[in-house]
């Protein structure tokens, strides 16, 4: 079975950080542009990061400079790294498989929430 | 703000079509594949339209979808109460080398 399990979020406090992780079981990561998409409660899908197949990466203007995403493609596993964190990136984070691409994001993980408050 | 712009709301009764647009610009829908998602509560999206006009195996033969130029359109007929969700379609944008979603359409089935 082709299966994305996110984990990493959490609660944080303003100006904190933290990793999320992204295991895939059943697909490669290098072999597929993977993205990051968050859902803030109660609001739309935005679009966040994605890494290529060719290990190129792109930003939303919204975490751009505070994140990082990267894979490690011996564990088949994404991550996106979220730095000097902000009460508006409180969301669920989901990964998924080409979401904006030509196949379409047919794979998605179940989504881990990040909850940055004092 | 989304560059993808999708109405709020629609609705229609069980059995008839309802269509959902959503309008870009030539950096993005006028270049790229687009999808189409539907999202229920508390679970993740669902790819129901990938590369402008395509469904995946499973995805019932109600879904369609096309696009002319900067926008698109998903077409739900025969709606049923389950078909009730939130829909969003997705792009690249070339112009500035960022995905986007656009803002969501929330279905209700009267």
């Amino acid at each position: 079975e082709v299966q994305l399990l996110e984990s990493g979020g959490g609660l944080v406090q303003p100006g904190g950080s933290l990793r999320l992780s992204c295991v895939a079981s059943g697909l490669t990561v290098r072999d597929n542009a993977m993205s990051w998409v968050r859902q803030a409660p109660g609001k739309g899908l935005e679009w966040v990061s994605v890494i290529t197949t060719r290990g190129d990466t792109f930003y939303a203007d919204s975490v751009k400079g505070r994140s990082s995403i990267s894979r490690d493609n011996s564990k088949n596993t994404l991550f996106l790294q979220l730095d000097n964190l902000r009460a508006e990136d409180t969301a669920t984070y989901y990964c998924g498989k080409d979401v904006t691409g030509i196949a379409g994001g047919d794979i998605w993980g179940q989504g881990t929430m990040v909850i940055v408050s004092s | 703000q989304s560059v993808l712009t999708q109405p709020p709301s629609v609705s229609a009764a069980p059995g008839e079509k309802v269509t959902i647009s959503c309008s870009g610009s030539s950096s993005n829908i006028g270049k790229y594949s687009i999808s189409w998602y539907q999202q229920f509560p508390g679970t993740a999206p669902k790819l129901l339209i990938y590369d402008n006009d395509n469904r995946p195996s499973g995805v019932p033969d109600r879904f369609s979808a096309s696009k002319s130029g900067s926008s698109a359109t998903l077409g739900i007929a025969g709606l049923q109460t389950g078909d009730e969700a939130d829909y969003y379609c997705a792009a690249w944008d070339g112009r500035l080398s960022v995905g986007s979603f656009g803002g969501g359409t929330v279905l209700t089935v009267l």
